[in-house]
């Protein structure tokens, strides 16, 4: 079963806005990690926020994780068409384990 | 794609055959892994690899074996391959198991 949940599904937002993707989980986890996945490729490490952690920024992207509602946020800010692609958040349950993968959100960026 | 290749890139085969697939790294990282992914599913782990000959099973295994007889290759077979298992196949490799690196994927038909 998956442990993360990304919601939404799919967004599609114009250049220039922020997107917002959120994530679930249900275990106690020793980080989170977020990935990007453009169409027919494989994935990329975005950004990775441990549990003692609350907030996380890397260039336009900014990450929050509340682990008492066991969730995390990812905001893209200023948003291109380039960062159309899916976006999948993964969770670690104890530090060098697996990571287990969320469904991902399909982001669109219209010009 | 982080000295990360995967081969073949694609692969059509017939229901009964047996399949290997092929991943190759040049960053001598210590842990790899093999993930499948399909639509609804997200990326589901089939098997990874702690060092050269030590492996361990993930979320969906059956089916599926996987070597490691050195460090810069680890190969993923299905004994008997089934339709069920037509997807893609993605390669990660990792140094501390945390952030992973993605190859760029095997496109697998099974007919």
């Amino acid at each position: 079963s998956q442990q993360g949940e990304e919601d939404p599904q799919a967004l599609s937002i114009q250049e220039g806005e922020n997107a917002t993707m959120n994530c679930s989980y249900k275990t106690s986890i020793n980080n989170l990690q977020w990935y990007r996945q453009n169409s027919g490729r494989g994935l990329v490490h975005l950004i990775l926020i441990r549990s003692n952690e609350r907030e996380k920024h890397s260039g336009r992207l900014r990450v929050t994780l509340d682990t008492s509602k066991k969730s995390s946020s990812l905001l893209i800010t200023a948003s291109r068409a380039a960062d159309t692609a899916s976006y999948f958040c993964a969770t670690a349950e104890t530090s060098g384990s697996r990571l287990t993968f969320g469904e991902g959100t399909q982001l669109t960026v219209n010009p | 794609d982080a000295g990360i290749t995967q081969s073949p890139r694609h692969k059509v085969t017939e229901t009964g055959t047996p399949v290997t697939l092929r991943c190759h790294q040049t960053e001598n990282h210590r842990y790899m892994y093999w993930y499948r992914q399909d639509p609804g599913h997200g990326l589901r782990l089939i098997h990874y690899s702690y060092g050269v000959k030590d492996t361990d099973k993930g979320e969906v295994s059956d089916g599926y074996s996987v070597s490691r007889s050195k460090t810069e290759d680890f190969l993923l077979t299905l004994e008997s391959a089934t339709s069920s298992q037509t997807s893609v196949y993605f390669c990660a490799i990792s140094e501390s198991a945390d952030t992973q690196y993605f190859g760029p994927g095997t496109r697998l038909t099974v007919l």
